[in-house]
């Protein structure tokens, strides 16, 4: 299996622009999550769904930031309109639905919003 | 609330050296403990876990055990190599509901110089 896959790997926008992130799980996980990585904050979860359903989206800063998982192959987080302070790293990770279970990373894409 | 807390970096250290990153937490029931390391340019990956009290997790040369009575679970490797250069997350994983959560620490830089 090639991994979780994200896409873009890097991505420069203006603010104001909508800015649309995409993933790829893992074959036959059913577990998604989408975290922003900060110096400033390090790690944090956004928003997790199980088997394509939004579990716990307590972590998405504000409304302007939602994430879809249409099918179990795919998924996105969109930003809309973007701001400065979004820019970060923002992985996609997968894993098995369950306990102490590993979760595996995508590459992330780094967003810089001017 | 449940919490993890890792020792500030970054952490300098020659090769050969011994290495410890800290990593204690706050929970209520019987988490599983993780360790993930990331290196430059890539998403985190698992490095090695630990799932009920007095457990040691292994891989590559480090270890951690799961100390309940101290809730602890300390990163340890006698003999840093250049290539062990990475940030290393401690995380922490609790029942939330019928799901599972993974609560992050800051994360610690490992710099190792040959």
């Amino acid at each position: 299996d090639a991994g979780v896959i994200q896409s873009p790997r890097h991505e420069v926008t203006e603010m104001g622009q909508e800015v649309t992130l995409r993933c790829k799980p893992i074959s036959g996980h059913n577990s998604l999550f989408w975290y922003r990585q900060t110096m400033m904050r390090g790690l944090e979860l956004l928003i997790y769904f199980n088997n394509n359903v939004p579990i716990d989206d307590s972590g998405m800063p504000e409304d302007r930031f939602s994430a879809k998982m249409p099918n179990a192959s795919f998924s996105t987080l969109k930003i809309q309109p973007s701001e400065p302070r979004d820019s970060a790293v923002y992985f996609c990770a997968s894993s098995l639905k369950g306990w102490r279970t590993e979760a595996f990373f995508g590459q992330g894409t780094r967003l810089t919003v001017v | 609330g449940d919490s993890v807390t890792q020792m500030e970096g970054p952490v300098t250290l020659s090769e050969e050296a011994f290495l410890t990153i800290n990593c204690t937490y706050t929970a209520t029931g019987y988490p599983s403990l993780f360790w993930y390391v990331q290196y430059p340019g890539e998403g985190l990956q698992l490095l090695l876990k630990a799932t009920k009290a007095d457990d040691k997790g292994s891989n590559k040369g480090f270890e951690a055990t799961y100390r309940k009575e101290t809730t602890s679970f300390h990163l340890e490797k006698g003999s840093v190599q250049v290539s062990d250069s990475a940030v290393y997350f401690c995380a922490l994983e609790v029942n939330a509901g019928n799901n599972r959560k993974l609560i992050w620490g800051l994360g610690t830089s490992l710099a190792v110089n040959p």
